[in-house]
């Protein structure tokens, strides 16, 4: 598509249920990016994708996140047995044009966790 | 010491004013630095890039200073709709990635009638 979608764009769940959460990137680009907004705060990096591989997931919180992306397009970011400081604004991002003009962004999920 | 530091704010200004936002780094290594702007329960949006030999794009104006570790912001004649979050962006590489966005936690702008 000509923008990043992602769905859905609430999600409230409750305590240790998993989530997941889909971002479809500008159509063919390979990189893809997943952060985190948590209120008041700033935007928190989680991972990264290069095509299907990931080369830097050092964001990631704990082992209950986990993100795949398949066929170079679709990317799936899942929350296991998901926790209240959980709830936060998860956004995906394509990069604009070539790397150095930043990044362009969905509208985020906003998951909260009751 | 965080990666990326903004002035807190809030700044509250009244129309026409002119307002400036200070940001300072600790990777020398960053590569690529931008302003972006978000609105309340938005994403982020570019801004624009920064470039060393400073950039101006209308009423806005940004400075790097790769010395200092510093970039600058200069928002002139603020108008009512400049009111927004305003984030400071580096670009770090990491290890064998192409690198990834550093963000301040913004400084939050209202401009007043």
């Amino acid at each position: 598509g000509a923008g990043v979608s992602q769905s859905p764009s609430n999600k409230v769940t409750e305590k240790g249920k998993d989530v997941e959460l889909r971002c479809d990137p500008i159509s063919g680009h390979t990189a893809l990016y997943w952060y985190r907004q948590s209120l008041g705060q700033g935007l928190e990096f989680l991972i990264y994708f290069q095509g299907n591989s990931a080369p830097d997931k050092s964001g990631l919180p704990s082992d209950r996140f986990s993100a795949e992306r398949t066929g170079g397009s679709v990317s799936t970011l899942t929350i296991q047995r998901t926790q209240q400081e959980d709830s936060a604004v998860y956004l995906c991002a394509s990069p604009l044009l070539g790397e150095d003009y930043g990044y362009t962004f969905g509208s985020g999920t906003r998951l909260t966790v009751v | 010491r965080k990666e990326v530091e903004q002035d807190p704010g809030p700044f509250n200004v009244p129309e026409g004013a002119t307002v400036a936002f200070n940001c300072t780094y600790s990777n020398s290594a960053s590569q690529s630095f931008f302003w972006y702007r978000q609105d309340c329960r938005k994403e982020p949006k570019l801004l624009m890039s920064v470039y060393s030999s400073g950039n101006e794009d209308g009423r806005f104006t940004a400075q790097l200073n790769r010395a200092s570790q510093y970039i600058s912001l200069l928002i002139r004649d603020s108008k009512l709709s400049d009111s927004a979050t305003y984030l400071c962006v580096v670009k770090v590489l990491r290890g064998g990635s192409q690198g990834n966005l550093i963000f301040g936690k913004g400084t939050k702008l209202s401009v007043k009638p």
